[in-house]
């Protein structure tokens, strides 16, 4: 089985620009998962979708949003770029929601905003 | 206080060495999950735990959910497990929390 892919992998942006990463899980797979990676904070968990519902959501601010669509397929957007969004955006896919399940990571996004 | 708390945040080792890894959290969770990531960001998956112990190769991982505590162990290091190791636990949902992770170095 083909493993989670991110695209773009690199991303150079300018403040106030917008952007949006794209994150194709593990065939079958339909719960997935977006963290944001920085120096200064770690991960951090930004929001799941499963079965094209947002299930959870982090503690970001409504610039950052994403959708799933039918094939389980997500892609997040961020809005009017800061250059503290600058991170490694990485997006995780498991094969349902709630109940420990393992979760299978994509290499990332790594967005630097200048 | 982080909900989890991992300790120590770097460790140096000497090849062969038996290597502990800490974490420590204080909410409920429905699992607790050991990742390692190496330089370049990708992130593997190593255990997931909900209770007891699980051993894969040269690594073992526990958990005691009374106490709320997790360990990672690695016998017999070798400079290749040089990465960092994040634990992370598992609420609502897939949602992970994580650890602030720990620089394990293994020289030669």
């Amino acid at each position: 089985k083909a493993g989670v892919t991110q695209t773009p992998r690199y991303l150079i942006k300018t403040r106030g620009q917008q952007v949006t990463l794209s994150c194709s899980p593990i065939s079958g797979h339909r719960s997935v998962s977006w963290y944001q990676q920085t120096p200064g904070q770690g991960l951090q968990f930004l929001f799941e979708y499963f079965s094209e519902t947002q299930r959870n959501k982090g503690n970001f601010p409504g610039r950052f949003s994403g959708r799933q669509f039918s094939n389980s397929r997500s892609e997040m957007n961020v809005s009017t770029l800061e250059l503290g969004d600058s991170a490694l955006y990485l997006c995780a896919s498991s094969s349902r929601t709630g109940g420990a399940d393992t979760q299978y990571f994509g290499p990332g996004t790594r967005l630097t905003v200048l | 206080k982080n909900e989890v708390e991992q300790s120590p945040q770097n460790l140096t080792a000497q090849e062969g060495e038996f290597i502990t890894i800490n974490c420590s959290y204080s909410v409920g969770i429905s699992a607790l999950h050991w990742l390692q990531q190496h330089p370049g960001g990708g992130i593997v998956s190593l255990f997931m735990l909900s209770s007891g112990k699980k051993k894969h190769g040269r690594l073992i991982a526990t958990i005691n959910i009374q106490e709320k505590h997790s360990s990672l162990h690695i016998t017999a290091s070798h400079p290749r497990d040089s990465a960092v190791y994040i634990c992370a636990v598992q609420g609502s949902g897939s949602r992970l929390t994580f650890g602030e992770g720990t620089q394990l170095t293994v020289n030669p």
